[in-house]
């Protein structure tokens, strides 16, 4: 079955401690989303990749950081400048270009102490 | 810009009651909207959608209707189960500025409880 695999579920850091969030689809989708969801604040988005080798920050970049060497992979990377990176972290894809809908993966849950 | 505005919740209800959650938008162009449904613990799925102006959006018992005239987007279901318990996102999907890629935004969710 076609879908967006997330891992781990669940991560625990230390603070200071740069952490990166794993994301693969075999879709064949060209764009991927990186979104964060807090209690109460719905879903903003990070960073998007509409093709490889290519991405944009969206609205709250700040800390993070991406790379997109291939078409199936969208890692996130938590930076020790993000100031608040305790929450759920949602890897999204979709047809490039048209107004399709999102596949969403199930998410991992960082919590840094 | 554009916006989406849902009723906050959380919204408790009895099985079997009848479920509206309100959605209204903002977009300075022709949107389509969108129902996502997140279960616990998961990620989000589409539940239904609208791409035009009085469409209406059917799955699993639940409907939305695109009204253009009250830019509004909202979801019902005429006899809710405790299998619905969820959180329900209002989105909609725009050219973004530029116009060349769509972009979405997401109402700020729903928790719905429905109790036995």
């Amino acid at each position: 079955d076609g879908g967006i695999t997330q891992s781990p579920k669940y991560l625990f850091r230390k603070e200071g401690q740069n952490v990166t969030l794993s994301c693969e689809q075999n879709l064949n989708h060209d764009a991927m989303y990186w979104y964060r969801q807090d209690p109460g604040q719905g879903l903003r988005l990070i960073y998007y990749s509409q093709i490889v080798n290519d991405f944009q920050k969206g609205d709250i970049a700040e800390g993070y950081s991406v790379s997109r060497e291939k078409k199936e992979s969208f890692p996130l990377t938590v930076t020790s400048a993000q100031k608040n990176p305790t929450a759920f972290y949602l890897c999204a894809s979709s047809i490039q270009g048209t107004n399709s809908p999102l596949h969403f993966g199930n998410g991992t849950r960082l919590t840094v102490t | 810009g554009n916006s989406v505005t849902q009723m906050e919740g959380p919204v408790t209800l009895s099985e079997e009651a009848f479920l509206t959650i309100n959605c209204t938008y903002t977009a300075t162009g022709y949107p389509s909207l969108f129902w996502y449904v997140q279960y616990p613990g998961e990620g989000l799925q589409l539940l239904l959608k609208a791409t035009k102006a009085d469409d209406k959006g059917s799955n699993k018992g639940f409907e939305a209707t695109y009204r253009k005239e009250t830019t509004s987007f909202h979801l019902e279901k005429g006899s809710v189960q405790v299998s619905d318990s969820a959180v329900y996102f209002c989105a909609l999907s725009d050219l973004s500025s530029g116009g060349s890629n769509y972009k979405l935004t997401f109402g700020k969710g729903t928790l719905l409880t429905v109790n036995p």
